[in-house]
């Protein structure tokens, strides 16, 4: 079954500094898509980003970038120069093909970002 | 456009009562999506509906929940009755249908506030 694995449970990191977030996956799948979410203490899920498998394609989105690498079945997220409004707990997940041909959303649990001024 | 509407943000019941929580998905999308989170299970699949019609409710815990979709912009999600241990937030999401062209990127399921339940 599909598995994502989010290892670090909490970070603390100082405002402007660089922050790495890590996932790892699990999938028989050949197709599949990566999703992150951020959930600020707020409550609500934001979607960050979605990749499909056959896209290994770094992206960067401001100060967000993510680091797809299928060799290693992660898909790292990183802020740069983070910032306090960047506190939150940040989801990774992972598709899974249902029998019913849709893919449900299998979700790691999460890290929780602590960025203090 | 809006979001994905939950009501209400917070409910505090007590334990054999019914509960009652409501989703407005995002208007065109064809896929709603129940969700629970809790600290010991994080955030676990109940059921979701394609064109309002019930597909997958294997997540769901036990017979005292049930959900429906009487129209393509309403759900609920009811527990009768609760207990303690059903307190968690439970989010409603929604998508567009696999493979659909425009606007945002097929599968990608978007959140609603969650509905934080207390049952004493």
């Amino acid at each position: 079954a599909q598995k994502v694995t989010q290892a670090q449970t909490e970070i603390s990191v100082v405002e402007k500094e660089d922050v790495t977030l890590d996932c790892v996956y699990e999938t028989r799948d050949t197709t599949y898509y990566l999703f992150w979410y951020k959930q600020p203490p707020s409550g609500e899920l934001v979607f960050l980003i979605r990749r499909n498998s056959f896209d290994e394609q770094n992206e960067i989105s401001g100060r967000y970038s993510w680091n797809f690498q299928k060799s290693t079945s992660s898909f790292n997220f990183t802020i740069t120069a983070s910032q306090v409004v960047d506190s939150a707990v940040y989801f990774c997940a992972l598709s899974e093909k249902l029998y019913t041909g849709f893919q449900k959303l299998v979700f790691g649990t999460g890290t929780r970002l602590l960025v203090s001024p | 456009d809006a979001g994905v509407i939950q009501s209400p943000r917070h409910e505090v019941t007590e334990m054999g009562q019914e509960v009652t929580l409501r989703c407005k998905p995002i208007s065109g999308h064809d896929y709603l999506f129940w969700y629970r989170q809790t600290m010991m299970r994080g955030l676990e699949l109940l059921i979701y509906f394609n064109n309002n019609v019930p597909i997958d409710d294997s997540g769901m815990p036990e017979d005292r929940f049930s959900a429906k979709m009487p129209n393509a912009s309403f759900s609920t999600l009811k527990i009768q009755p609760s207990e303690p241990r059903d307190s968690a937030v439970y989010f409603c999401a929604s998508s567009l249908a696999p493979g659909t062209s425009g606007g945002s990127p097929p599968d990608t399921q978007y959140f609603g506030p969650g509905t934080r339940l207390t049952v004493l």
